[in-house]
């Protein structure tokens, strides 16, 4: 089947950039996302990039999208001890009409 | 709007039970999914809907049923409780198969 993949854990400095990255094999992907879900909370939307862009800037937040590598990764500038949290990768595609998602990188800000 | 709401947010159930648990949105999206996230892990779809009438088996339905009788409900339904359905659930909605917004989840400990 198709697969999304993430590194489980990332730990930073606060004030530091994060950059949490994904890899995901189905080429048909028309919709990769990033969720954010802390402690006992459930999945709240960050961003959202089509396929056919290379980058999306939000305020803090930079997607990164290779689509040749199939390769996602969200930058997080000046990374604040309230970012610490799960981020999930996710993809929809054509051939799909349900979700994919990672299992999620732990992100930890250390003051 | 409320978004997506469930209930209950805890319940303890004895082997062998069964319950529903019950997911509501009010934003008159087409597509619902309900998902099992186990300690450490991502998510794992166990059914999803694209509209009223239409249900299909996600990635792990096995122990679940699920009913869409109206635009706004997609009950879950356990019928007889085992440990290995001890997770977090959680229910989605989205229009059309694009980003999904999350309800709070439901804790299920079965013992």
């Amino acid at each position: 089947g198709e697969d999304v993949e993430q590194s489980l854990f990332l730990s930073v400095r606060e004030g530091d950039s994060s950059v949490i990255n994904c890899t995901y094999t189905d080429s048909s992907s028309t919709y990769l996302y990033w969720y954010k879900q802390e402690p006992g909370a459930g999945l709240q939307l960050l961003t959202y990039i089509f396929s056919n862009m290379d980058m999306k800037q939000d305020q803090r937040l930079t997607v990164l999208l290779n689509k040749k590598d199939k390769h996602l990764s969200l930058r997080i500038a000046d990374t604040q001890t309230g970012d610490s949290a799960i981020y999930f990768c996710a993809e929809v595609s054509r051939n799909n009409n349900d979700m994919r998602f990672g299992a999620g990188t732990r992100l930890t800000v250390k003051p | 709007n409320a978004g997506v709401t469930q209930t209950p947010k805890f319940r303890i159930l004895k082997i062998g039970q069964s319950m529903t648990l019950q997911c509501t949105q009010d934003m008159n999206h087409n597509y619902m999914y309900w998902y099992r996230q186990d300690p450490g892990m991502g998510l794992k779809l166990i059914y999803y809907s694209v509209g009223a009438g239409i249900t299909d088996k996600g990635e792990v339905p096995n122990g679940y049923n699920v009913s869409r009788s109206t635009t706004e409900d997609f009950p879950l339904r356990l019928e007889l409780a085992a440990p290995s359905q001890t997770s977090v659930y959680f229910c989605a909605s989205s229009f059309a198969a694009y980003e999904q917004y999350f309800g709070p989840g439901t804790r299920l400990t079965v013992t």
